[in-house]
């Protein structure tokens, strides 16, 4: 079974100043792992995934997310935060499939001027 | 434009009064499914359906049903809801239900139940 935490519910950061998210996850299997953004009164949208061909992920919008097997983790970067970053953002790990995906509980992030 | 279309995108409505949120796709997808999110719980899969005619439960199927006659089509229906459903609900879909694939989301529907 696969499960997702992440850590920090709200994070804050400046205008210009990096963006960490932090995502842990529990999998029976070799997993797959995304994160999604969700921006106010929208869905869920793709940043990025993994799917063990490389540990560096590059996504849209300038975030990048690296997989640390040995540390279970998938954390979600980008160098220079954005007024625009402003949103929700969920990671998730999936096995086998699609319906073993798991969220999780999600991450604010407020940029501030 | 590929899209997930859920309607209604707001309802407001009281204890017992069935209702169905409607949930379409227009990019040929096999797989769909259903979640709803709460503050602090993050998303929960109520539904899927791995293709035509065929459905499962999900972590929190008590109160719900789905059918799924139609490829592009993904209906969740709450027979009796209850204040205990409201929620902001989604439908998503991916093209096939490998755990590779990224779903792509609707824009929600939130629902009030009173």
């Amino acid at each position: 079974a696969q499960s997702v935490t992440q850590l920090g519910s709200h994070v804050s950061v400046s205008e210009g100043a990096l963006v960490l998210l932090r995502c842990n996850y529990s999998s029976s299997v070799p997993p797959y792992l995304f994160w999604y953004v969700q921006y106010p009164n929208q869905g869920l949208q793709l940043l990025l995934k993994y799917t063990s061909v490389a540990t560096l992920v590059k996504g849209i919008n300038g975030f990048e997310a690296e997989f640390k097997k040995s540390e279970t983790s998938f954390q979600l970067t980008k160098p220079s935060a954005h007024m625009s970053d402003a949103a929700e953002y969920f990671c998730a790990v999936s096995g086998y499939n699609n319906n073993d995906m798991r969220f999780g509980a999600g991450t604010r992030l407020t940029v501030k001027p | 434009e590929a899209q997930v279309t859920q309607n209604p995108r707001y309802l407001i409505t009281v204890t017992g009064k069935k209702l169905t949120v409607t949930c379409s796709q227009n990019m040929n997808h096999e797989y769909m499914s259903w979640y709803r999110q709460d503050p602090g719980l993050g998303l929960r899969q109520i539904y899927y359906s791995m293709n035509v005619e065929v459905t499962d439960k999900g972590d929190v199927p008590e109160g719900y049903k789905v059918s799924r006659k139609e490829k592009r089509n993904f209906p969740l229906i709450l027979e009796s809801p209850s204040p205990n459903q409201t929620s902001l609900y989604f439908c998503a879909s991916s093209p096939y239900p490998g755990g590779d694939q990224p779903q792509h989301f609707g824009d929600g529907t939130r629902l009030s139940i009173l």
